[in-house]
């Protein structure tokens, strides 16, 4: 099973500035098979970015993916109040699927 | 417009078997991947099964033995089947359409079970 592990834990920005999330992998996966979501508290999580770099449907251009190998980053431009949440990513190649412990990114 | 519906969830006691439904509307359940993703509270997202166009299903091994995904097909819901449930099976569970069985783009609103006596 591959173990993804998020960093940092908790990321205190504030509104204007731009925030860099950090997914790593226990071994190297296919850039296609790596997926970020978005969670507000009360709600279901909401896709951002599949295969790595690819914006899902609706997602604003301020949030864009990178990465191949171990290393995958999500990073979000012009921080705005309602981009506060929690982020996680997601392996999703053959099962087992697994999801990293997830980001929170507060206003500081 | 793709609509997922959880139902079912509840208070049970250790031991026990809850059955969750999911109902679907803008898709075929019957021709699509579809999983169960489920949340302990105030923790992360945790994988739980998945099911194929094919019917293929795959569990976690925390729940594999226990749990079984399976479609009713004639009311386009999705299904999971819970036995011998733990205090750790407690969890808001979601319903979620998986593109090709990966990433999951239409999510239900959650179904909260709680596991205790």
């Amino acid at each position: 099973e591959i173990v993804l592990t998020q960093s940092p834990g908790t990321l205190s920005l504030s509104p204007g500035e731009g925030a860099t999330l950090s997914c790593r992998a226990s071994q190297s996966v296919s850039s296609s098979y790596l997926a970020w979501y978005q969670q507000k508290p009360g709600q279901a999580p909401r896709l951002l970015i599949y295969g790595a770099s690819s914006r899902a449907t609706g997602v604003p251009d301020k949030f864009s993916g990178s990465g191949s190998g171990t290393d995958f980053t999500l990073t979000i431009n012009r921080l705005e109040p309602e981009d506060f949440a929690v982020y996680y990513c997601q392996y999703y190649g053959r099962p087992p699927q697994s999801f990293g412990q997830g980001t929170k990114l507060e206003i500081k | 417009e793709v609509q997922l519906l959880e139902s079912g969830g509840g208070l049970v006691q250790p031991g026990g078997s809850v059955r969750l439904s999911c109902a679907a509307s803008g898709i075929t359940v019957r021709s699509s991947y579809m999983s169960w993703i489920r949340q302990a509270p105030g923790k992360g997202l945790e994988w739980v099964a998945l099911i194929y166009s094919t019917g293929n299903t795959f569990y976690a091994d925390s729940v594999n033995g226990r749990f079984t995904i399976s479609r009713d097909t004639s009311n386009n819901m999705l299904i999971l089947q819970m036995n011998s449930l733990r205090a750790e099976d407690t969890a808001v569970y979601y319903c979620a359409r998986s593109v090709y069985g990966g990433f999951s783009d239409y999510w239900g609103r959650g179904a909260l079970v709680t596991v205790s006596s």
